[in-house]
């Protein structure tokens, strides 16, 4: 069965500093990897999606990597801004072919950037 | 861009009621699902569809129905309500690729149920 576990639960810093925020799973057989942003109250925002082919993708601040055999992702955040703040949200997705149609979600890491 | 829309945002139910949570994408995609999230649980699957016609149970699907008439649409059933079933209830929807793979995930805003 597939976990996905995201280490911080939460994390604090100043504003203006590059940070990591990390993504691991259990199972290494994953078609893709999605990182999601949650505001408060709010629905999920797509942030960033990495094929299993991929090592990386990029999208203005955001760096996401993806290393499918130690079953790790990171999602690199450069000068960090108030407006960052938010629990963000990796997701693995296995192949239609393995019989799973279905993400399954981290806990996700609650991130407040302080100005 | 309406992308994927829900409706009612807030509902409070009694024990034993019936609802329909409303679900619906303007992007042509074949993949449609319903999640809810809970503190300390996560995003737990509860159906999905990968075409008009065609569903399937998640992760926790008892107590909930579903149906796919159209591409458009994708509603959730709670039968007859219980606390238990007090959650945010989100759905989400993406494009089919190759192989019966789902693309990137877009989600509604959520829909907030109580069930007192």
């Amino acid at each position: 069965k597939q976990e996905v576990t995201q280490i911080p639960a939460a994390l604090s810093v100043p504003e203006g500093e590059n940070l990591v925020l990390n993504c691991s799973f259990t199972d290494s057989a994953i078609y893709n990897l999605q990182w999601f942003r949650q505001d408060p109250g709010k629905g999920l925002t797509s942030l960033l999606l990495i094929q299993s082919s991929q090592r990386e993708q990029t999208s203005g601040r955001l760096n996401a990597s993806l290393d499918k055999s130690s079953g790790r992702s990171t999602l690199y955040i450069a000068a960090s801004q108030p407006g960052d703040s938010a629990t963000y949200l990796c997701a693995v997705r296995r192949s239609w072919s393995l019989g799973a149609q279905k993400l399954v979600f981290g806990q996700g890491t609650r991130l407040t950037i302080n100005p | 861009n309406a992308g994927v829309t829900q409706t009612p945002k807030f509902q409070v139910l009694k024990t034993g009621q019936s609802m329909t949570l409303q679900c619906a994408q303007d992007m042509n995609h074949e993949y449609m699902s319903w999640y809810r999230q809970d503190p300390g649980m996560g995003l737990r699957l509860i159906h999905y569809s990968v075409g008009a016609g065609i569903t399937d149970q998640g992760e926790v699907p008892n107590g909930y129905n579903v149906s796919r008439s159209t591409t458009e649409d994708f509603p959730l059933r709670l039968l007859s309500a219980a606390p238990s079933q007090t959650s945010v209830y989100f759905c989400a929807s993406s494009p089919l690729l190759s192989g019966g793979n789902t693309g990137e995930l877009f989600f509604g805003e959520g829909s907030r149920l109580t069930v007192l």
